[in-house]
């Protein structure tokens, strides 16, 4: 049982760069986040999925796409890298049963 | 819509004193409420949350938060504080049962001096 993963543990790009960051749960868990962290702010949802078939914006979503692949797995799309996308990314996971959201360990990404 | 103040961004704790970390929040139905701790260079571990019920929750490593609706508070508190604590500590609310996103708070680092 590994919980929520995420691939590439870290990236570097150059402005205008794209790429995906997957991430994927094993707890049979409806719903799906992307976060991303930077220095004093702590978290903020850039899109969340409800449920499988079902996608949603957060608080920062500009400059991201998503796709809920199925009910594991939820991708975050990057088309046109900018350094202000340099940030930690995180995927969450969560069941209304329990409420309480699952991490993965995070992606470092830097945009040059 | 829902917004978390932690107050203080960094704390410092001798090993064996008490930990506080402060939390307050804003929220138009009753929240719920979640503390998460981050060790470097990892992910974000659930360390207790509140639902509904008992306002004072237990949660692990020995940490304890109690919810006040009067002060619109979530405190985290640990009697004695060890060296493995040194982490940062986020605080997050969601409205309740029906919504599935958290609003988290900036975050408090705390280091324990020997």
């Amino acid at each position: 049982n590994a919980g929520v993963t995420q691939t590439p543990k870290f990236q570097v790009l150059k402005t205008g760069q794209s790429m995906t960051l997957q991430c994927a749960q094993d707890m049979n868990h409806n719903s799906m986040y992307w976060y991303r962290q930077d220095p004093g702010m702590g978290l903020r949802l850039i899109y969340y999925s409800a449920s499988e078939g079902t996608t949603d914006k957060g608080e920062v979503p500009n400059g991201y796409n998503v796709s809920r692949l199925n009910k594991r797995e939820f991708s975050l799309r990057l088309e046109s890298a900018a350094p202000s996308q340099t940030s930690v990314y995180f995927c969450a996971s969560s069941d209304l049963s329990y409420l309480a959201q699952y991490f993965g360990p995070g992606t470092r990404l830097t945009v040059l | 819509a829902q917004s978390v103040t932690q107050l203080g961004s960094h704390v410092s704790v001798s090993e064996g004193a008490l930990v506080l970390l402060r939390c307050n929040y804003s929220s138009s139905v009753p929240p719920y409420l979640f503390w998460y701790v981050q060790y470097p260079n990892q992910g974000l571990q659930l360390l207790l949350k509140y639902t509904t019920g008992a306002t004072l929750v237990k949660g692990i490593n020995g940490f304890e938060a109690e919810f006040k609706k009067s002060e619109t508070s979530f405190h985290l508190t640990k009697p004695s504080a060890h060296m493995s604590d040194a982490a940062e500590y986020f605080c997050a609310v969601s409205d309740g049962p029906n919504d599935y996103k958290l609003s988290f708070g900036a975050g408090t680092t705390v280091t324990v001096r020997a």
